[in-house]
């Protein structure tokens, strides 16, 4: 079936970088734009970024803009976030998800605890 | 990228409805047939239960069902269920050049 499975997650410093994997089964990978989500603490879902199935276009939310970088490889169907200068407020769990104007499937999602 | 407005909480009994209403604006909502609404239980993966607007994947009850108006879609649940106690959050597509935009969620009680 299909299947999503994140990691990456931990806890540290303001400032630091941190890179989330997310491994994909069960459907043809390179055929779906994927996603980032989050949920911080007591708050709803945000979008953090989408890349098409090809990795041709990138969107990031305003919040992780110039911050974050979003990447696949279809060889290993595998999504990526790479989160860089990391702040207090990017503490959350971070999902990933399958698909672009219906997103249908997620992960179980990976926590990252930013603090000093 | 301004989020959709939702009520924060709703409740009903066992065996009633109840309908949870998401506003957007002509750019989002407003413009595109593909608002999908997530049930949400804390610590699990969300859940598509409506996707472009009304439609429900397999294996979604029936007692699910949404619909829109303009710039507001609206949820309702008939015959509330214990296990339907959850957050429950919609979306919609806001163009072919950026994210989407997520409804701040609503977190419904079975009484």
């Amino acid at each position: 079936q299909v299947q999503l499975v994140e990691s990456g997650g931990g806890v540290l410093q303001p400032g630091r970088s941190l890179r989330l994997s997310c491994a994909a089964s069960g459907f043809s990978f390179s055929d779906y734009a994927m996603h980032w989500a989050r949920q911080a603490p007591g708050k709803g879902l945000e979008w953090v970024a989408v890349i098409w199935y090809d990795g041709s276009n990138k969107y990031y939310a305003d919040s992780v803009k110039g911050r974050f970088t979003i990447s696949r490889d279809n060889s290993k169907n595998t999504l990526s976030l790479q989160m860089n200068s990391l702040r207090d407020e990017d503490t959350a769990v971070y999902y990933c998800a399958k698909g672009w104007r219906v997103v249908d499937v997620w992960g179980q999602g990976t926590l990252v605890t930013v603090s000093s | 990228q301004s989020a959709l407005t939702q009520p924060p909480s709703a409740s009903g009994s066992p065996g009633q409805s109840v309908t949870i209403s998401c506003t957007g604006t002509s750019s989002d909502v407003g413009a595109y047939n593909y608002v999908s609404w997530y049930q949400h239980h804390p610590g699990k993966a969300p859940k598509l239960i409506i996707y472009e607007v009304s439609k429900r994947p397999s294996g979604v009850p029936d007692r699910f069902s949404a619909s829109k108006s303009g710039n507001t879609a609206s949820l309702t649940v008939s015959g509330l269920q214990a296990e339907d106690e959850a957050d429950y959050y919609c979306t919609s597509h806001a163009g072919n050049n950026t994210l989407g935009v997520f409804g701040g969620g609503t977190k419904l009680t079975v009484l």
